[in-house]
């Protein structure tokens, strides 16, 4: 069935950091695809999208690319900040579901 | 332009009581979505509506839970005789009138209902 799988967390590094959450996922036809943050106590916040295969979503330093081929669309940042801190959960829409697939989510820890 | 708003932020009932959660959408927003997330769980999609309509509601369990979203007034999801197992975080989402699947869904800040 239908289904989003990112690594387990929580993931901790130091400030400056390079990241990497891994995500793929498994839907039928063309799905959107979608990366959202939740800080603590907080509602969710898109932090990007790609609409495509070979679309690259970015915002905030964050990047990812939709990679059809291998159904991944890993979240990459070259230098985390303290700020960064919080849930980060990879999702799609298409494939046969009108609202949102979510995966289990990422807790990202930074530490100064 | 106000995001999407849910009320109230926190809820707790007691087993056997009725809990009613409110969202009102992003303005100009005519698609609204209900999500469920459990502790240390990602969001599952419970329903999606329309002005007057469910759209799909593969989400949401056969019993006690209801979700409108009424020509005027915000969208309301409604559990009757609320368990233990219901507590959780509801978030509602709103879109856009548009292709639903490719449009960005802006979410709530959530309702966080304790069951004692």
């Amino acid at each position: 069935g239908n289904s989003v799988t990112q690594m387990e967390g929580p993931v901790t590094l130091s400030e400056e950091a390079f990241l990497t959450i891994n995500c793929t996922y498994t839907a039928t036809g063309y799905p959107s695809l979608f990366w959202y943050v939740q800080y603590p106590g907080e509602g969710l916040q898109l932090l990007l999208k790609a609409t495509k295969a070979d679309d690259k979503g970015s915002n905030k330093g964050f990047e990812a690319t939709y990679r059809k081929e291998t159904t991944s669309f890993h979240l990459e940042k070259g230098s985390v900040q303290v700020s960064d801190s919080a849930v980060y959960f990879c999702a799609y829409t298409g494939g046969g579901a009108d609202g949102l697939t979510f995966g289990k989510g990422t807790h990202l820890i930074i530490q100064p | 332009n106000a995001g999407v708003m849910q009320n109230p932020r926190h809820l707790v009932r007691r087993r056997g009581q009725e809990a009613r959660l409110r969202c009102s959408p992003m303005k100009g927003h005519s698609h609204v979505y209900w999500y469920r997330q459990l502790p240390e769980e990602g969001l599952k999609f419970m329903v999606y509506l329309q002005k007057e309509n469910i759209i799909d509601e593969s989400g949401m369990p056969k019993e006690r839970f209801s979700a409108e979203f009424p020509k005027e007034g915000p969208s309301i999801l409604r559990i009757q005789q609320v368990v233990r197992g219901d507590s959780a975080a509801y978030f509602c989402a709103s879109s856009p009138p548009g292709l639903a699947v490719t449009d960005t869904q802006y979410f709530g800040p959530g309702t966080r209902l304790t069951v004692l």
